[in-house]
């Protein structure tokens, strides 16, 4: 059974850092690895979406890479703002399925 | 674009009450999807549809009815509804079934409450 793990479960950091949240999941069988950002109340929005073939993808600040064979993903963010702060999900796909890690909660302060 | 729509936002229920949440979604994805998601154990899969006319359990299906006469529309039914229903609803679709290459798009889900 697929498991996604997200660490760290939460994340605190001044405005201007660059970090990294972590995405494992144990079975390497996967199509492809999206993450998303949710914010409080909020559904979940697409910010980047990896192919199993991919190593990485980019988008503005937001770097994610993927190493399959490990069983890993991260999701880089460069440069923090506030405007950042969310829940940030990843979720693996496989056949017609899709599971989710329990994110990361992030906080970003001015 | 609308995207993905969920109605209704917010729902109160009294346990064995019925209803039904509703999904559309106007990209022509033949693929539909349902979660719920609950505090400290993420998004679970309760059912979904790779077409109209077909339908399959998730990981958590008991208490909820589906099925799929259009592309567009992915009804969830709650039948008799209980306190362990109350949760937040998503629907989600996506394009192609198989391997295609296609990311998820969700709907800004239901609030469900059952007293």
């Amino acid at each position: 059974k697929q498991e996604v793990t997200q660490i760290p479960a939460a994340l605190s950091v001044p405005e201007g850092e660059n970090l990294v949240l972590n995405c494992s999941f144990t079975d390497s069988a996967i199509y492809n690895l999206q993450w998303f950002r949710q914010d409080p109340g909020k559904g979940l929005t697409s910010l980047l979406l990896i192919q199993s073939s991919q190593r990485e993808q980019t988008s503005g600040r937001l770097n994610a890479s993927l190493d399959k064979s490990s069983g890993r993903s991260t999701l880089y963010i460069a440069a923090s703002q506030p405007g950042d702060s969310a829940t940030y999900l990843c979720a693996v796909r496989r056949t017609d399925k899709l599971i989710f890690g329990t994110g990361t909660r992030l906080q970003v302060f001015p | 674009n609308a995207g993905v729509t969920q109605t209704p936002k917010f729902q109160v229920l009294k346990t064995g009450q019925s209803m039904t949440l509703q999904c559309a979604q106007d990209m022509n994805h033949e693929y539909m999807s349902w979660y719920r998601q609950d505090p400290g154990m993420g998004l679970r899969l309760i059912h979904y549809s790779v077409g109209a006319g077909i339908t399959d359990q998730g990981e958590v299906p008991n208490g909820y009815n589906v099925s799929r006469s259009t592309t567009e529309d992915f009804p969830l039914r709650l039948l008799s509804a209980a306190p362990s229903q109350t949760s937040v609803y998503f629907c989600a679709s996506r394009e192609g079934t198989g391997t295609a290459l296609s990311g998820y798009t969700f709907g800004s889900g239901t609030r469900l409450t059952v007293v």
